[in-house]
């Protein structure tokens, strides 16, 4: 059974801080790695992937990947409130579907 | 505009009573997927069609069907809904099972009585 396992939360940060969002994963095969973020009642939007091992910046969010470890994590720097939803960590293992973790809800507080 | 359209985005309906979400895309994708969003369960895929004509199973198929006769469109349907399907409904889209699901569509909240 592949598996994605995320802290569910809630993780409070307040406004300008980095929030930090782990995953680990368990199909050592595993080659690409997305984040999702929902909002509350609102489907998932595709804020990021990556697909090899160190870092990928895209303005203020950050994915680390450790292929190692079997370990991905996403950095959002300078958190603002309307960074508050629920992250979702997906993995690829090969071409099969994708498997979802069950989300970390993030809450910025201003 | 690229986008993954469900219809209907609300519905309440009887145990037992046949019905259709509607899933349809205009990005000429090849792959399409339903996935149900349950609290504390997340994600989980229900089916995947990789073309027309080809689809699969994915994790929790039991009590639902699908079709795709048409590239563009992937419906859902439950032949004989029951109260544990009631749940949040996600269509998606990619352009080949080789990519993520880059597009969802705005979701289906369905309530079986």
């Amino acid at each position: 059974q592949k598996e994605v396992e995320q802290n569910s939360g809630p993780l409070s940060v307040p406004e300008g801080a980095i929030a930090s969002l782990n995953c680990t994963y368990s199909d050592r095969g595993s080659q690409s790695f997305f984040w999702y973020r929902q909002y509350s009642g609102k489907s998932p939007e595709l804020i990021m992937s990556i697909y090899s091992n160190g870092d990928k910046e895209d303005g203020r969010f950050t994915a680390q990947l450790n292929k190692a470890s079997q370990y991905v994590s996403l950095l959002i720097r300078d958190s603002q409130p309307s960074d508050s939803a629920t992250y979702l960590c997906a993995v690829k293992p090969g071409n099969t579907p994708l498997v979802f973790g069950k989300g970390t809800r993030l809450s910025v507080i201003a | 505009e690229a986008q993954v359209t469900q219809n209907p985005r609300y519905l309440i309906t009887v145990t037992g009573k046949k019905l259709t979400v509607t899933c349809s895309q205009n990005m000429n994708h090849e792959y399409m997927s339903w996935y149900r969003q349950d609290p504390g369960l997340g994600l989980r895929q229900i089916y995947y069609s990789m073309n027309v004509e080809v689809t699969d199973k994915g994790d929790v198929p039991e009590g639902y069907k699908v079709s795709r006769k048409e590239k563009r469109n992937f419906p859902l349907i439950l032949e004989s809904p029951s109260p544990n399907q009631t749940s949040l409904y996600f269509c998606a889209s990619s352009l080949s099972q080789g990519a993520t699901e880059a597009f969802f569509g705005q979701g289906t909240r369905l309530t079986v009585v």
